[in-house]
């Protein structure tokens, strides 16, 4: 089975620190992708940040990177400089590529308190 | 573009009543999905649907119907709604194809069920 595992359920954080998320993932498909979505309270669902599995190379999107370490099945998120608005819950998500049905396997999420 | 719409936002049933929940994407995408989100359990999904005119189940299809009569629209049916069936509903699309893999989320409709 295809699973995701967020072992942190609640984390907080000073704001302008650096907070990391961790994430493990079991599958046994080599070819897959990893992404990692914010929900505010608004409750709307935003992409963070995606790695391809096939790439060594960790992903960054401005203050959010990733730490992705294939053979152990680990994809934390690094917030770096945490602002107020980070203030979210974040899903750890995977799915198998290529994929005719493109079904996403989330994790069951961490929620992120940013103090000021 | 307006991306993913649901119709509607909130709605609050009694035990045994229907609703149909609507979702609405511009962005001309072939696959379209229906989640639940409940606390301490993510995101589950119910059916999906990779194209019009096709269906499928998820992971909790239990208690749901689905129809996606036109590409744009796919369309969540409860015919008799239980307390269990209270959650927060999301709708999702993704582009052509089977190498592309974001999905994008409609805003979300909160269903209460007593």
């Amino acid at each position: 089975a295809q699973t995701v595992t967020q072992s942190q359920p609640e984390m907080s954080v000073q704001e302008a620190e650096t907070v990391t998320l961790s994430c493990t993932y079991d599958t046994s498909e080599s070819n897959y992708y990893l992404f990692w979505y914010k929900q505010p309270p608004s409750r709307q669902m935003i992409l963070v940040i995606r790695q391809e599995a096939y790439k060594q190379q960790n992903a960054t999107e401005n203050r959010f990177s990733v730490n992705f370490q294939k053979a152990a099945k680990s994809f934390s998120l690094k917030i770096s400089d945490s602002q107020l608005g980070d203030t979210a819950m974040y899903f750890c998500a995977f799915i198998v590529g290529p994929s005719n049905t493109g079904k996403l396997i989330f994790g069951q999420g961490t929620t992120l308190q940013v103090k000021p | 573009n307006a991306g993913v719409t649901q119709t509607p936002k909130f709605r609050v049933l009694k035990t045994g009543q229907s609703m149909t929940l609507l979702c609405a994407q511009d962005m001309n995408h072939e696959y379209m999905y229906w989640y639940r989100q409940d606390p301490g359990m993510g995101l589950r999904l119910i059916h999906y649907s990779v194209g019009e005119g096709t269906t499928a189940k998820g992971e909790v299809p239990d208690g749901y119907n689905v129809s996606r009569l036109k590409k744009q629209n796919f369309l969540l049916g409860l015919e008799s709604a239980a307390p269990s069936q209270t959650s927060v509903y999301f709708c999702a699309s993704r582009g052509p194809g089977p190498n592309h893999y974001e999905q994008y989320f409609g805003p979300g409709t909160r269903l209460t069920v007593t």
